[in-house]
């Protein structure tokens, strides 16, 4: 059974640069796509972006310019860095593994809270 | 960027009734639609994939229809496990997009 973690700072100051990581076990990284979702308090999903774990990626428009997500296939893990972060950006951070060739999302990590606050 | 928007935004049923829950796309994404089921301080579950096709695990109750530009997740009788949020999202476009989400309350 496939199982996905976030991990990473709970707090991060506004215009510093948020930084997680999610370590995939039970399978291999390699073969899919893994992506990034956020979800604002009390809002909807929001698709950040995937990478294939070629190293690959695309983006949110909306998000291009500040994101960055990795992928480190010794460790079996993927990571997102988002910068210049406002308030805005304070949200649940899911992780999750696209099923195929990036279509839906078939396995979820339990998400990480990510507060941005001074 | 292909909008997804959900109805209703929150709808009443009775345990051991149907809920249907609608989802229209912008334009049409043929039948690469999926639906969530998210339950508070959880993540998203994949419900169904292809707009009908249920995902692993998935009860029977729970079924999928539509295609283009107009779908339908119904629940042939509520259980009291599945008042939750749902969510429906496209795979038609790079710019992958989800509903704004329908929550099913108890009525």
């Amino acid at each position: 059974q496939v199982q996905l973690q976030e991990s990473g700072p709970g707090l991060v100051k506004p215009s510093e640069t948020l930084s997680l990581t999610c370590t995939v076990s039970g399978g291999s990284i390699s073969s899919y796509y893994w992506s990034w979702v956020r979800q604002s308090p009390g809002k909807g999903l929001e698709w950040i972006g995937y990478i294939y774990y070629s190293g690959s990626t695309n983006y949110n428009p909306s998000l291009k310019s500040r994101v960055t997500i990795s992928v480190d296939t010794s460790k079996n893990q993927f990571s997102l860095r988002l910068s210049s972060v406002t308030a805005a950006d304070t949200a649940v951070y899911f992780c999750a593994r696209y099923y195929g060739s990036g279509s839906f999302l078939d396995y979820w990590g339990q998400g990480t809270v990510v507060t941005v606050s001074s | 960027e292909i909008v997804m928007t959900q109805s209703p935004d929150t709808l009443s049923v009775s345990p051991g009734e149907r809920a249907t829950l609608s989802c229209r796309a912008s334009q049409s994404v043929s039948s690469n639609l999926a639906w969530y089921q998210q339950k508070p301080g959880q993540a998203p579950r994949l419900l169904i994939y292809g707009a009908s096709t249920r995902a692993t695990g998935i009860p029977a109750r729970f079924s999928g229809s539509g295609s283009g530009t107009e779908f339908t997740l119904t629940i042939s009788s509520l259980q009291s496990e599945d008042f939750a949020v749902y969510y429906c999202q496209q795979y038609s476009n790079w710019l992958r997009t989800f509903g704004q989400g329908t929550k099913v309350e108890i009525k």
